[in-house]
């Protein structure tokens, strides 16, 4: 099996700063690395796909890169609206295994 | 508009058996995978199970091999989860979630979730 590895495992910052999340996979995974966002009492939403393609809708401060091993979630400029938790997810082989997630707050 | 609709959560004793339904609207039910992924309580998301377009091929987590079963009834645009053997660490918000499956593969549609608690 896969395992996803996130760090870090939470973040404070502020409204406009950069952020980069990173996503480490146990074994090669291609560019089949999807990232969510989920809020407290919500369900995941999809935000990257193919671990650089944006989802429709999603703003475009949001972006990924990556591939093999080794992927990053990047919001270029905090808004109030992107704090929240996030999970990485391979989709290269079941079980599909998602990572522990990071939450990220305000400072 | 894509709509999913968990319901059939609820509380159930070590042992016992609940199902879950899924009643899906806004796309062509038939044409796509589906897929349950659940979040115990406080913690991550761990995919359950998927079910192909026309039912004929399922995967599973291996910690509910044997005991749940994902199913589908294309006529009403429902997914199914039959949950037996319940286990304490069953315990999570079950997602139902669209599984696209062309070239990528992700989920990109995702219900409100139901609760199931296991417990005695």
């Amino acid at each position: 099996d896969i395992q996803m590895t996130q760090s870090p495992s939470s973040l404070s910052a502020s409204v406009g700063d950069r952020v980069t999340i990173t996503c480490r996979a146990s074994q090669t995974i291609s560019s089949y690395l999807n990232w969510y966002q989920q809020k407290p009492g919500k369900a995941p939403k999809l935000l990257i796909y193919a671990a650089s393609s944006l989802q429709s809708g999603v703003p475009s401060r949001f972006s990924g890169s990556g591939s093999g091993t080794d992927f990053t979630l990047t919001i270029s400029s905090l808004q109030p609206e992107d704090f929240a938790t996030y999970y990485c997810q391979q989709s290269y082989s079941t079980p599909y295994s998602f990572g522990q997630g990071t939450k990220l707050e305000i400072k | 508009e894509v709509q999913l609709v968990e319901s059939g959560g609820g509380l159930v004793q070590p042992g016992g058996s609940l199902r879950l339904s899924c009643a899906a609207s806004g796309f062509t039910f038939s044409s796509y995978w589906m897929s349950w992924v659940r979040q115990a309580p406080g913690k991550g998301l761990e995919w359950v199970a998927n079910i192909k377009q026309d039912g004929s091929e399922k995967y599973y987590v291996d910690s509910v091999k044997g005991r749940f079963i994902i199913s589908r009834d294309n006529a009403k645009n429902s997914l199914y989860l039959q949950m037996n053997s319940l286990r304490v660490e069953d315990t999570a918000i079950y997602y139902c979630a669209r599984w696209y499956n062309w070239n990528d593969y992700y989920f990109d549609y995702w219900g409100q979730g139901t609760l199931g608690t296991v417990s005695s």
